[in-house]
């Protein structure tokens, strides 16, 4: 069994607040580490997928880091906004099956105005 | 829109009834996945498509599940005899082998 967890589970701050969610997954059989971010009542939207140790991939004011070696996945907000109100899922494509994604249980931001 | 589509968005039913839902992936896609999301988890694999060929399926999917994907396009998803555990979003993705997953916005099923 694989597990993927995240944390915290669930966040609260004020616009304008910097933010980080940790996802750690299995260090052995790595393939790729998925971010993805699910806004209510709309698909899950790929935010980054990063593959080589140390990777670090940015996105207008996000931002993550990637540790395959000790198995552990950063995401960050920089000045969060309301609109960054989401579940962050990360999710491990490894192990015996490269198809599949195994999931975190995700992290729920709510950015307060 | 050439993103993926799910039908239909919501469904509610009897415990008894069998019920299904279809998938419309990005037509250059020939993977295919299905995924079930319960309150407070993340997504949990179900089964994938290359193609028509059903390559991975999960031991948590009863033999009251089954999927198809008759011409490599769309696929559908079947649950015979529902159950009120079987309520969930059910999600479908599709990528290029190895790809990125593009997801659908879901089809949420409640069993009452």
């Amino acid at each position: 069994i694989l597990n993927v967890e995240q944390s915290p589970q669930s966040l609260h701050v004020q616009e304008g607040d910097s933010t980080n969610f940790t996802c750690s997954f299995p260090s052995s059989n790595f393939y790729a580490l998925h971010w993805y971010r699910w806004e209510t009542a709309k698909s899950p939207k790929a935010l980054f997928v990063m593959t080589l140790n140390g990777d670090e991939k940015k996105k207008g004011r996000i931002s993550a880091t990637l540790n395959t070696k000790e198995g552990y996945s950063y995401l960050y907000i920089k000045g969060s906004q309301p609109e960054d109100s989401a579940t962050y899922l990360c999710a491990y494509a490894g192990g015996t099956s490269y198809g599949k994604l195994t999931f975190g249980q995700g992290t729920i931001l709510t950015v307060h105005p | 829109d050439t993103g993926v589509s799910q039908d239909p968005r919501h469904k509610i039913t009897k415990r008894g009834q069998n019920v299904t839902f279809r998938c419309d992936p990005i037509s250059e896609h020939n993977r295919l996945y299905w995924y079930r999301q319960t309150l407070g988890q993340g997504p949990e694999f179900l089964t994938y498509f290359q193609n028509e060929a059903q390559l991975e399926k999960s031991r948590l999917l009863s033999d009251r599940f089954s999927a198809e994907r008759p011409k490599g396009s769309f696929s559908t998803l079947e649950i015979q005899r529902t159950e009120q555990g079987d309520s969930a979003m059910y999600l479908c993705a599709s990528s290029l082998p190895l790809g990125e997953q593009y997801f659908g916005p879901g089809t949420r099923l409640t069993v009452t």
